[in-house]
């Protein structure tokens, strides 16, 4: 079983929609979760980082945290072309392993 | 303010050859520090990761090495490359869980 696994996608997603991104966990002792966004070609960005079970939200991104569960999800409201990516889910299993999904490639369309 | 330097950003070295990749990060200290490696479509392989000087954890039997004689500076290493290093490699530090990345080097062993 992989650490992190997410949908593969490709997720296109209609230009003012809303996309939805899942990941899930195996180690249930896992503290902390985060969402990257990477370009092509470039390096993954910090979006999103959650804590506690909820929602918390940023701007036009939420993300997601059921850790009874062990699901992670990213929420990405009125979606541009701009949001067209790849989004790697991230989970911290102690304090220094941090640990990515394969990742989820978003196509926004105009 | 933190900035991480990786340096090149493009390689192209023939197999068989040495590999020295290096990272250094400013203003932070005893951070955490990361290789990852992201093989083309894929996601991201923890390599090596280190909490303090001389401090470094394998994660995949290969033929890498990292060294860190510095609070701040990474280094990644080969005595004799292999197809199968090229990628996308990138060094992320890490004070609180979540990891920030330099802008990588893309190596492509020939």
């Amino acid at each position: 079983q992989k650490e992190v696994e997410q949908n593969s996608g490709p997720l296109s997603v209609p230009e003012g929609a809303i996309a939805s991104l899942n990941c899930t966990y195996s180690d249930r002792g896992s503290q902390s979760f985060f969402w990257y966004r990477q370009y092509s070609g470039k390096s993954p960005e910090l979006i999103m980082s959650i804590y506690s079970n909820g929602d918390k939200e940023d701007g036009r991104f939420t993300a997601q945290l059921n850790k009874a569960s062990q699901y992670v999800s990213l929420l990405i409201r009125d979606s541009q072309p701009s949001d067209s990516a790849t989004y790697l889910c991230a989970v911290n299993r102690d304090d220094y392993k941090l640990s990515f999904g394969a990742g989820t490639t978003v196509t926004v369309r105009a | 303010s933190q900035t991480i330097h990786q340096w090149p950003a493009t390689l192209v070295q023939p197999v068989g050859s040495p590999l020295s990749l290096e990272c250094t990060v400013e203003g932070t200290s005893n951070p955490n520090l990361y290789w990852y490696r992201q093989a083309a479509g894929r996601g991201l392989q923890l390599l090596f990761y280190s909490v303090g000087i001389g401090q470094i954890s394998s994660e995949v039997p290969q033929n890498l090495s990292a060294s860190r004689p510095q609070d701040r500076q990474f280094i990644l290493s080969s005595k004799k490359l292999l197809l199968s290093d090229s990628g996308f490699y990138l060094c992320a530090w890490s004070v609180k869980g979540e990891a920030f990345f330099g802008q990588g080097t893309r190596l492509t062993v020939v």
